[in-house]
């Protein structure tokens, strides 16, 4: 899982796999943000869950959210080689509507 | 639709230069704007935030300033570059802060030497 300071983290699969990648926070958080980050681009929303929302669907991604245990997961079923990227997850939970603090990101590739 | 530039796409600068990064949003009126910095490998760290032209807040100090001359241009400088200072510089929008998505632009990539 990812959160805090710590260098990136990396997973591999094979192609057709599920694949689930956690997030923690360590505060109060309205919403958690899911980001895909391409090789030498900027970081592209994926999915924007509320605290509201336990469960958010897009396509074969899947984002579950549980305030309780200040937790957050990416799922994405049958992963394909194009799902390769860098996943961040984010949150506003350092404070402030305009800060939105970024987790350490999880590296995926996904091998044909 | 809304477009959002940035440039330079990369720079090579030497250590103890000025530096000048630029953002430009496009069709949108008053958008939140905000410049990250990613180390190589790293994470993305929040630098600067901007709700309104002319304002801006500081997040994390690294020895660089922002400025928003324009309700669509934000700007990332310093007058003496850092070995530190390299890597990637992201600029993006959103409507309504933390709570609504933020669109990114496509970085600077900043090498100092």
């Amino acid at each position: 899982s990812q959160w805090g300071e710590e260098n990136l983290q990396a997973l591999s699969i094979q192609e057709g796999e599920d694949v689930t990648m956690n997030c923690s926070y360590k505060t109060y958080t309205t919403v958690v943000h899911w980001y895909r980050q391409d090789s030498g681009r900027g970081p592209a929303l994926i999915i924007l869950i509320r605290s509201n929302e336990r469960e958010k669907r897009s396509g074969r991604l899947r984002a579950t959210l549980d305030t309780s245990s200040q937790s957050s997961s990416l799922s994405i079923t049958a992963a394909q080689c194009e799902d390769t990227a860098v996943y961040f997850c984010a949150t506003d939970a350092s404070g402030g509507n305009n800060k939105l603090t970024f987790g350490q990101g999880t590296v995926l590739s996904v091998i044909p | 639709a809304q477009t959002i530039h940035q440039w330079p796409v990369a720079e090579i600068k030497a250590v103890g230069s000025p530096l000048s990064l630029g953002c430009t949003i496009k069709g949108k009126s008053s958008p939140n704007l905000y410049w990250y910095w990613q180390a190589t490998g790293g994470t993305l760290q929040q630098l600067f935030y901007s709700i309104t032209v002319g304002q801006v807040e500081s997040v994390v100090q690294l020895n660089l300033s922002a400025s928003r001359p324009k309700d669509d241009q934000f700007i990332l400088s310093t007058e003496k570059l850092l070995l530190s200072h390299s890597g990637f510089y992201l600029c993006a929008w959103s409507l309504y802060g933390a709570g609504s998505d933020y669109t990114f632009g496509s970085g600077t990539r900043l090498l100092v030497i």
